[in-house]
């Protein structure tokens, strides 16, 4: 089973700061995959593999990443960011979530 | 567009089992893989398994085979999850997701079923 260790675990930002969460796999993996959660609601496609945004999604959000190492990066911080944020990867046959990161607005 | 309509709650008395449902619309229902997920309250997300509608095959994770049994029903474009015996540890919202192109990914995500195991 590949382990998704995210990193920070809680976060918080000032607007316009920049945030870069962490998403590290146990083994090597070819894809990953974020969601975003906003309490009380569904998780929502996010970017998907490795670096493109989903529908709706602002400009300011970035992925990159390969091997074990990716990352999730919003380039200046907004209110409606506030949020956690999940990775997700596939490595059949299990498909294995990150525990996620809490983003709060400072 | 894409819609993946749950219900809202579920109350199951420990032992008795659940069938959780997942109407899928705006979409050909046979072509992509249907998964759920679990997630307690206050914690993250944990992949249960899959199933393609168009041949029912079946991609479990096996800490839940003998917990979660996926089924489908083509003629209503309905994904079925029914769990077995279920104890407080089954307390829960339940999501289906339907994958993404590639199937690796979840593109659409139902509201979700909060399920209460309790007597």
């Amino acid at each position: 089973e590949i382990v998704l260790t995210q990193s920070p675990a809680i976060t918080a930002a000032s607007l316009g700061q920049k945030v870069t969460i962490t998403c590290s796999a146990s083994s090597s993996v070819s894809y990953m995959h974020w969601y975003q959660q906003k309490s009380g609601t569904s998780p929502k496609p996010w970017i998907y593999e490795i670096s493109k945004l989903a529908s709706g999604v602002p400009a300011r959000f970035s992925g990159s990443g390969s091997g074990t190492s990716y990352s999730l990066t919003i380039s200046s911080m907004e209110a409606e960011d506030a949020a956690i944020y999940y990775c997700q990867q596939w490595n059949y046959p299990l498909i294995t979530f990150g525990a996620g990161t809490k983003l709060e607005l400072k | 567009q894409v819609q993946l309509q749950q219900p809202g709650a579920e109350l199951v008395r420990p032992g008795a089992s659940v069938k959780l449902s997942c109407k899928a619309s705006g979409y050909s229902f046979t072509s992509y893989w249907m998964n759920w997920v679990k997630q307690r309250p206050g914690q993250g997300l944990e992949w249960i398994g899959m199933i393609h509608p168009s041949d029912s095959e079946t991609r479990l994770n096996q800490k839940f085979k003998d917990k979660a049994t996926l089924t489908v029903d083509k003629s209503s474009s309905t994904a079925y999850m029914q769990l077995s015996s279920p104890t407080s540890e089954d307390s829960a919202v339940y999501y289906c997701a339907r994958s993404g192109g590639t199937g690796d990914w979840f593109a659409y995500w139902g509201q979700g079923t909060l399920v209460t195991v309790s007597a």
